[in-house]
This record gives C-alpha cells, sequence and structure tokens, in this order.
C-alpha cells in the first residue's frame, strides 16, 4: 500500500523559502500515471491546491501561487519536494502532499486518492 | 478560476437519517469524453482529507455504499442515505477539470 510523509521545518522567517519534502513507500513516484499533488490548509480554513506534477516534468500550478512556487522529484531517495519562496504569515498553514491517479490530466482519472498526514508550517520570526 | 459554492455550510443530522450536500460549479464541469471532473472528500475531526467520490459519481475504494455523488455541468450532490457517528467532519467538493484545481468551502457534519 502506497504511503506519503511529509516533512520539513515546523517555522520559517518572513521572506524566506519554504521548502518541503514528500516521500514516497510502497511505490515508485517516476510511474506516468501519478500526478503528485501539493495542496495546504490554513489554520481553521478550507482547502488550497498548490499544484501537481508529473515525474516526467509535466507541472501545473495554482496560478495565485506560480510565481513563487518550484517542483522537484528524486528518484534515487523516491520523494518529490516544494519550494515556496518569500513567504508571508499568509503562508501558515498545514501543508499535504497527494497523488492524483491519472493518464494526461483527463484520462484514467481516479480522484486525489492517496494523502500524507499533513505537516504544519508557521510563518513567523 | 472555476469557483466552488457548497451549502448548506454546515448541517445537523440525526443518526440514521440521511444528509445531502450541494456542490454547485461556476463553469461546468462536464469533459467531452462524458465524465463530469467533480470529487468529494471529507475531511474527519484531525485527520487528512480523504476521498470519497470521483467523476461526478464513483466511489473510491473502500467507500460504503450510502455514500453516493449524482449531478451534472455546473449541480452536484453527494447524498449519505443513513448518517452514522463516524460520518462527522467537514466535506468538500473538488472540481478537476480545469489544471488549476479548486475546492468548496466546505461543509462541516454534525451528529444530533
Amino acid at each position: 500500500q502506497l504511503q506519503l510523509q511529509e516533512s520539513g521545518p515546523g517555522l520559517v522567517k518572513p521572506s524566506e523559502t519554504l521548502s518541503l519534502t514528500c516521500t514516497v513507500s510502497g511505490g515508485s513516484i517516476s510511474r506516468s500515471t501519478y500526478y503528485w499533488s501539493w495542496i495546504r490548509q490554513p489554520p481553521g480554513k478550507g482547502l488550497e491546491w498548490i499544484g501537481s506534477m508529473l515525474y516526467s516534468g509535466s507541472t501545473f500550478f495554482n496560478p495565485s501561487l506560480k510565481s513563487r512556487v518550484t517542483f522537484s522529484a528524486d528518484t534515487s531517495k523516491n520523494q518529490f519536494s516544494l519550494k515556496l519562496t518569500s513567504v508571508t504569515a499568509a503562508d501558515t498553514a498545514v501543508y499535504y502532499c497527494a497523488r492524483r491517479v491519472g493518464t494526461d490530466w483527463y484520462y484514467n482519472y481516479y480522484g486525489l486518492d492517496i494523502w500524507g498526514q499533513g505537516t504544519t508550517v508557521i510563518v513567523s520570526s | 478560476d472555476i469557483v466552488m459554492t457548497q451549502s448548506p455550510l454546515s448541517l445537523s443530522v440525526i443518526p440514521g437519517e440521511p444528509a445531502s450536500i450541494s456542490c454547485r460549479s461556476s463553469q461546468s464541469l462536464l469533459h467531452s469524453n462524458g465524465y463530469n471532473y467533480l470529487d468529494w472528500y471529507v475531511q474527519k475531526p484531525g485527520q487528512s482529507p480523504q476521498l470519497l467520490i470521483y467523476l461526478g459519481f464513483s466511489r473510491a475504494s473502500g467507500v460504503p455504499d450510502r455514500f453516493s455523488g449524482s449531478g451534472s455541468g455546473t449541480d452536484f450532490t453527494l447524498k449519505i442515505s443513513r448518517v452514522e457517528a463516524e460520518d462527522i467532519g467537514v466535506y468538500y467538493c473538488m472540481q478537476a477539470l480545469q489544471t488549476s484545481i479548486t475546492f468548496g468551502q466546505g461543509t462541516r457534519l454534525e451528529i444530533k
């Protein structure tokens, strides 16, 4: 059974870069039928999609965050990562990684079927 | 971006009674392949969200058959035929048609 686990610093200073990693166990990140995704949830609020990436390099970002977000993948560690630059208090949230099953965004789509436990990031000086 | 609007934002249900949540999208979620790219997720207290329904009506693996999804285009409904205590949580609809995914505000389900 595939599992996801987020990791990263729990506290980031304003204007710095937030870096998070999602470790995938029980399956390979290099499969072409999976989009690896990031979603966040500010305290007491709803869910906000950050973006999704195929291992092969195809990426999609939330337009409101696109200028500050970078995705990457490390197959040797079976991990994918998120970097969010120039953070402010508004970036304080629980960050989740998730798997989106699908081919070419629309085909063989099965939803965001596996989620990590989430990691809390607080932006504060 | 497609705006997703849920109603009600909260509901309180007696165990064994049905419950229904509505989700409306600002644009049609019907793809030319005939599928509606609308999912339902539930976030139980202290947990990560979990998938209930994808493509408008398909139940995810392990989801009880008392959960059902329906609708097409811009109007969708999640129904719970008989609410159980374990169903408490916040329910979200999510559109996956555009390559910019958006969620509804969430509907909090409580047990009376």
